[in-house]
């Protein structure tokens, strides 16, 4: 099974600011991996597919990055709606997710 | 528009059975693979299933292999997953989620749309 490691587990900031996510695989899996917001009491929602391909009605302040093992989201100018927690997916050989981000503003 | 409506959940003893229903409307069914997921409460996502468009495949993670079979009837646009030997550990939130994949089944596919989930309780 492909182990994703997520981190940070959390991260609290202030609006415009930069976040970061990094989701790195156990093994190669090259641009499998996917990324999801997923706000309380929401359904899990498609932010990235394919490492960094933009999703129709994602704003555009989202990004991805990364191939084989690492991978990074970026959050370009965070705004408050975005406090949600951020899951990283891998389909390179089944699927398995990473363990979340919870991202909080200040 | 895609629209994923799952029942079937609800309060059940360990080790009974119980069986999930995912009525999908908006998109050819038949034409997608579809995936259930999993979320304990207030933990993560955890994959369970995955079943081909075409019906030739289908997919379980480790945790409920041998206990979960996952179904799907295209004349009801409607996937299942019968979950049996139930658990403590089972006990979640279970969405039904789209395969991004259309007419296609394998590595590399990233799931485009979700439901709101069914809760799913273990205990005695």
């Amino acid at each position: 099974e492909i182990v994703l490691t997520q981190s940070p587990d959390f991260q609290s900031v202030t609006p415009e600011e930069k976040v970061t996510i990094t989701c790195r695989a156990s093994q190669s899996i090259g641009s499998s991996l996917h990324w999801y917001q997923q706000k309380p009491d929401q359904s899990p929602k498609l932010l990235i597919k394919y490492a960094s391909q933009s999703i129709s009605g994602v704003p555009s302040r989202f990004s991805g990055s990364g191939s084989g093992t690492d991978f990074t989201l970026t959050i370009d100018s965070l705004e408050a709606e975005d406090a949600a927690t951020y899951y990283c997916h891998q389909s390179g050989s089944l699927h398995t997710f990473g363990g979340g981000t919870k991202v909080e503003i200040k | 528009q895609v629209q994923l409506v799952e029942s079937g959940g609800g309060v059940v003893q360990p080790g009974r059975s119980l069986r999930l229903s995912c009525a999908a409307s908006g998109f050819s069914f038949s034409s997608y693979p579809m995936h259930w997921v999993r979320q304990a409460p207030g933990k993560g996502l955890e994959w369970v299933a995955v079943f081909s468009y075409d019906g030739s495949n289908k997919y379980y993670a480790d945790s409920v292999k041998g206990r979960f079979t996952i179904s799907r009837d295209n004349s009801k646009n409607t996937l299942y997953l019968q979950l049996n030997g139930l658990r403590s550990e089972d006990t979640a939130v279970y969405y039904c989620a789209r395969d991004g994949l259309r007419g296609r089944f394998g590595s590399g596919s990233f799931l485009d749309f979700w439901g709101q989930g069914t809760l799913v309780t273990v205990s005695s």
